[in-house]
């Protein structure tokens, strides 16, 4: 499996409703990233938490860091039909200029 | 708008052909990077530039040739390509300082081989 491997693949919720998406990796981490991606269009940058900090909140999202498990899981509140699209997460062990990303998970919100 | 462009956003060439890709960033950012971003695959680093001098060369096959003249500007040079190499071309930059590569993202250029 991928550093940075999301679960599910694929997720149809209900506008309004909860979206959580899952996210291991392997290696130690400095932090983990979540990315959106719109279709055909570039990667936006979400938000970061830090390996040393466990919850982060921005907005509708809520991002949750557990190292024991080597898991994130990202949590959209109140979803919006505009919140369809790809997220990644991203693993960076701090060590060199590299992120790895997963391959994202697709995420569709029926109005 | 993320503050990296790249252009063009679509770009359809035969195998013979040689193109340029273009990205450019506003953000005085000191690390610029290029993706390759295929169907159903993990978004594949290509290259990575440091201050703009190679650090990274993840394996990529020599008919990929980038070029970094300045921390604000990359470009992925491309010949004799292979319909396989067909994907998303995405481009992105970061301020390597403080621990955090939190990494911004242009649209991507669509490359179709024929």
């Amino acid at each position: 499996s991928q550093q940075g491997e999301e679960d599910p693949q694929a997720l149809s919720i209900q506008e309004g409703e909860n979206a959580t998406m899952n996210c291991s990796y392997k290696t130690s981490i400095n932090n983990l990233q979540w990315y959106r991606q719109n279709s055909g269009r570039g990667l936006v940058h979400l938000i970061l938490i830090r390996s040393n900090e466990r919850e982060k909140h921005s907005g509708r999202l809520r991002v949750t860091l557990d190292t024991s498990k080597k898991s994130s899981s990202l949590l959209i509140t109140a979803s919006r039909a505009a919140d369809t699209a790809s997220y990644f997460c991203a693993s960076d062990t701090g060590a060199n200029s590299k992120l790895t990303f997963g391959k994202g998970i697709t995420l569709s919100v029926r109005p | 708008e993320t503050g990296v462009t790249q252009t063009p956003r679509h770009l359809v060439m035969g195998m013979t052909n040689k193109k340029s890709l273009k990205c450019e960033q506003h953000l005085g950012h000191n690390a610029m990077y290029w993706y390759k971003q295929s169907a159903k695959k993990p978004l594949e680093l290509m290259f990575v530039y440091n201050f703009k001098e190679q650090t990274e060369n993840n394996s990529v096959p020599s008919r990929f040739s980038p070029e970094c003249p300045n921390s604000s500007h990359l470009f992925l040079h491309l010949h004799t390509l292979q319909p396989e190499d067909s994907a998303l071309y995405l481009c992105a930059s970061s301020q390597l300082s403080g621990g955090y590569n939190e990494q911004f993202f242009g649209p991507g250029t669509r490359l179709t081989v024929l």
